[in-house]
């Protein structure tokens, strides 16, 4: 079966801080993976996109996405937290003729 | 190009009410989607097109919903009757075939819907 799991439904981290935001797949084929944001009262912004080239992926405002076969995960990292970055975030999987699977989403919260 | 476009963003009825929301997608995108987003449920799809033909509707929540595709550009999620637990956040998204594997999909702000 397919399915994504964000660990973690909310991750509060320090401005200046680094950031990581967990997902981990199970799949049967090989996915697509998304990570998008979504800022208050917003629609989805996509992040980056993983589709099957390189495993490192670099992403907008600075996060980038490490895709790891071998531990079906895709994890979100940045290395410095800043204010705006706090949003929701989720990750999606499409393995396919549009097999849509996405994890709960993560709340990230930014302390000054 | 301006995006996504959906309408209403906000929207109040009454119970029993007819809910209609409308999505324009951008332009030349093949794909639509029509997502509900609640705090209880999280992010839902509720059905996809392709080429204005539903491909999967599996999501959508019971024969009070229906949507549909007439065009390319314009698609509409009616509710009838509303209920108070339709009460959501309906989230619409457009994208491009690809052969090689899965396109981005963007997404309109999203039409705010309260049922009292």
């Amino acid at each position: 079966a397919q399915s994504v799991t964000q660990l973690d439904s909310h991750v509060s981290v320090s401005e200046g801080t680094p950031v990581l935001l967990r997902c981990n797949y199970s799949s049967s084929y090989s996915p697509s993976l998304f990570w998008y944001v979504q800022h208050p009262n917003k629609g989805l912004q996509l992040l980056l996109k993983y589709t099957s080239a390189a495993t490192l992926v670099k992403g907008i405002n600075g996060f980038e996405a490490e895709f790891k076969k071998s531990e079906t995960s895709f994890h979100l990292t940045k290395p410095s937290a800043h204010m705006s970055d706090a949003a929701e975030y989720f990750c999606f999987m499409d393995t396919g003729r549009r097999a849509l699977t996405f994890g709960s989403g993560t709340r990230l919260q930014v302390q000054p | 190009d301006a995006g996504v476009i959906q309408s209403p963003r906000h929207e109040v009825t009454e119970m029993g009410q007819e809910v209609t929301l409308r999505c324009k997608p951008i332009s030349g995108h093949d794909y639509l989607f029509w997502y509900r987003q609640t705090m209880m449920r999280g992010l839902e799809l509720l059905i996809y097109f392709n080429n204005n033909v539903p491909i999967d509707d599996s999501g959508m929540p019971e024969d009070r919903f229906s949507a549909k595709m007439p065009n390319a550009s314009f698609s509409t999620l009616k509710i009838q009757p509303s209920e108070p637990r339709d009460s959501a956040v309906y989230l619409c998204a457009s994208s491009l075939s690809s052969l090689a594997g899965a396109e981005t999909q963007y997404f309109g702000p999203g039409t705010r819907l309260l049922v009292l």
